[in-house]
């Protein structure tokens, strides 16, 4: 059964430093999504991608976040200069059509010192 | 305010059980999402609804539009139905918000 996949599974990283958070979405989907969830707290949504470019992003994501499809398979959310705040758990999600149900990947644990 | 309000926040149940998970919503929607978390962190999404009912399985999804309302329903309840089950909506400006979700623990 297809499924999205997330590289790395854990990232540790200093404040301050760039991260690049992959993902392989399920390869006929054409919507792609992030989302966060900080230990303890709600999942969030920060931005959907639609056609090699963004569609909705949320307020967390500034100009720190960037989303990029550098090939037919990769989706990646770089992170510019890391903060302690932005440690949590990063899930990548893909669907096929506008509104139809998320395939998630295993998420990426994301840990800035 | 765009919120998403679960009830309850935990629930534990015995197996066998009928359970019943609430969520309710401040503004229209586009779409309501169930989701399943484990206890690992992974997330599986349940259902996906505009209107209506779903059911898969044992699970039973039903979303009132007027009400903005939604219950997720799990009939003869097991141990392996333990996680957290969150609701998601999609604001009609295309934003999804997530509700804090209901931690359910069924006991053998």
């Amino acid at each position: 059964e297809p499924e999205v996949t997330q590289t790395p599974s854990h990232q540790v990283t200093q404040m301050g430093q760039e991260v690049i958070l992959r993902c392989v979405p399920i390869s006929n989907h054409l919507y792609f999504y992030w989302y966060r969830q900080i230990l303890g707290q709600k999942v969030e949504f920060l931005v959907s991608f639609y056609n090699n470019e963004i569609s909705e992003k949320s307020e967390i994501f500034d100009d720190q976040f960037s989303v990029e499809r550098p090939d037919g398979s990769n989706f990646t959310l770089k992170i510019r200069s890391t903060k302690l705040e932005d440690s949590a758990m990063y899930f990548c999600a893909s669907s096929g059509f506008y509104g139809h149900e998320q395939f998630f990947g295993p998420g990426t644990r994301l840990t800035v010192l | 305010k765009n919120e998403v309000e679960q009830s309850p926040q935990n629930l534990t149940a015995q197996e066998g059980e009928f359970i019943t998970i609430n969520c309710s919503y401040s503004v229209g929607i586009s779409a309501l999402h169930w989701l399943q978390q484990h206890p690992g962190g992974g997330i599986v999404s349940l259902f996906m609804l505009s209107s209506g009912k779903k059911k898969h399985g044992r699970l039973i999804a039903t979303i009132n539009i007027q009400e903005k309302h939604s219950s997720l329903h799990i009939t003869a309840s097991h141990p392996r139905d333990s996680a957290v089950y969150i609701c998601a909506v999609r604001f009609y400006w295309g934003q999804f918000y997530f509700g804090t979700g209901t931690s359910l623990t069924v006991i053998p």
